[in-house]
């Protein structure tokens, strides 16, 4: 799996728009780009993910650059809810079979 | 939306004790996996399975089995727990298909005393 860098912490006012990047200079063609979530106490919770094109669900949107070697997910319009530890992760998935595994992750901070 | 649930949030048990967590997911998935998260060694993974009755070992499946005897249920049994085996337990599923992501239950958190 591509190694990807993300910054330890970040703090974001309740109402705006929460942009947490992530580096992955070395991705390689057939590896997908997914966001996960952790609420203490609870599992890792599925956000989104993408391979090369922009997505956009009911819970974010993940921005891909042209060259792949980094990404963006924003979460619209942040709530004290969505304080929580993201993870952005690089990966090939064939056949679903493959283990997870999750860097040190941002911590996001939403602020009343 | 897919709904992994896991039997318990929180459990007790003392050492030498069987036990039992189990995992039901509502998304006929093929795929379902086992995990462990402590504080400082992130996810590891325990065992998964890719079919009824399949199982392959992951990184750390010693003093560990576990069982699939259908499609939705993936059951780990800790033999004879030791404090060791303190932890969050984690269960996730996923479509056999490129692609697709894991999405995982709210978690176990096993207290061995």
């Amino acid at each position: 799996d591509a190694k990807t860098t993300q910054p330890p912490s970040m703090d974001c006012a309740e109402g705006r728009a929460a942009n947490l990047p992530c580096n992955h200079s070395t991705i390689s063609g057939n590896e997908y780009v997914y966001w996960y979530r952790q609420i203490h106490s609870q599992g890792p919770q599925y956000i989104i993910h993408g391979l090369k094109n922009n997505e956009t669900n009911e819970m974010a949107s993940l921005i891909i650059t042209e060259d792949r070697k980094s990404s963006t997910l924003i979460l619209p319009h942040a709530t004290l809810r969505d304080t929580a530890v993201y993870y952005c992760i690089v990966r090939v998935v064939n056949f679903g079979n493959e283990k997870l595994t999750f860097g040190t992750g941002t911590r996001l901070t939403i602020i009343p | 939306d897919v709904k992994v649930t896991q039997s318990s949030r929180y459990l007790v048990k003392r050492t030498g004790e069987k036990v039992f967590l189990e995992c039901v997911q509502d998304m006929d998935h093929e795929n379902m996996f086992w995990y462990r998260q402590d504080p400082g060694l992130g996810l590891r993974l325990i065992y998964f399975s890719y079919d009824v009755k399949m199982k392959e070992k992951g990184d750390i499946p010693e003093g560990y089995s576990v069982s699939r005897e259908k499609k939705e249920r993936f059951s780990l049994i800790l033999e004879s727990a030791s404090t060791n085996q303190t932890s969050m337990y984690l269960c996730a599923s996923t479509l056999q298909q490129g692609g697709e992501p894991q999405h995982f239950g709210d978690g176990t958190r096993l207290s061995i005393l």
